[in-house]
């Protein structure tokens, strides 16, 4: 069966330092990864999806990258963090663009 | 703008009193409508997709329909650990695959 697994599960980080968060998905190859933020009251953002290594599409242009390295690991990182980087981020895969995802447990991010 | 909303805001039901959660769309056309149940401080968890006017799902104590402008997700004789937030969320034909999520509806049920 398939698994999702992302790391840490929460995280202070001071504001200016960098961010690596790391998603992997078992079970499967050639997965849709997606990167979320979700803040409280609001929707789900959309902040990076990929559709295959080295493939990344950005939704919203801000103080965050992503990368594929490999087929089922997908990184979510920062250089320099800000105060308005805290939230909530979820990853989460599909077989493909149509239809529901697996999001993992998600990372708890608090700049301060 | 494709927008999805979700009412009420939060509902709280006693054990056994069914209700029902809205998600109204507005899209130029719609690809896919999905429920996920999110529990505090996890990842959303998949319960249903709907593709048409008239479609409905079934999982246990919840049911899923959906029209041309809303999906409603029905909860029967809902039990404490039904406790959760309902996130609502739409694909529309246009505009790529991109998936719009709802705000979600907390559902509190008291024993």
């Amino acid at each position: 069966s398939q698994t999702i697994h992302q790391w840490p599960a929460t995280l202070v980080q001071p504001v200016g330092s960098p961010l690596s968060l790391e998603c992997t998905v078992e079970g499967t190859s050639n997965p849709n990864l997606y990167w979320y933020r979700q803040a409280a009251g609001r929707g789900l953002q959309l902040l990076f999806y990929s559709v295959g290594i080295g493939q990344i599409s950005s939704e919203v242009p801000q103080n965050l990258s992503a990368s594929r390295p490999q087929d089922r690991q997908f990184i979510l990182s920062s250089k320099k963090l800000l105060l308005s980087d805290s939230g909530f981020y979820l990853c989460a895969w599909s077989v493909n663009r149509l239809g529901g995802y697996t999001f993992g447990s998600g990372t708890r991010l608090t700049v301060v | 703008e494709d927008q999805v909303t979700q009412s009420p805001e939060a509902l709280r039901l006693q054990e056994g009193e069914s209700s029902s959660l809205n998600c109204s769309y507005t899209v130029s056309g719609l690809r896919g409508l999905f429920w996920y149940r999110q529990d505090p401080g996890k990842g959303p968890e998949f319960l249903f997709t709907l593709y048409s006017a008239g479609e409905e799902k079934e999982k246990e104590r919840l049911k899923a329909t959906l029209t041309k402008k809303e999906s409603f997700l029905h909860i029967t004789a809902p039990k404490p650990e039904d406790s959760a937030t309902y996130l609502c969320a739409v694909q529309a034909t246009t505009g790529g695959f991109k998936t719009i999520f709802g705000a979600g509806t907390r559902l509190f049920v008291k024993a």
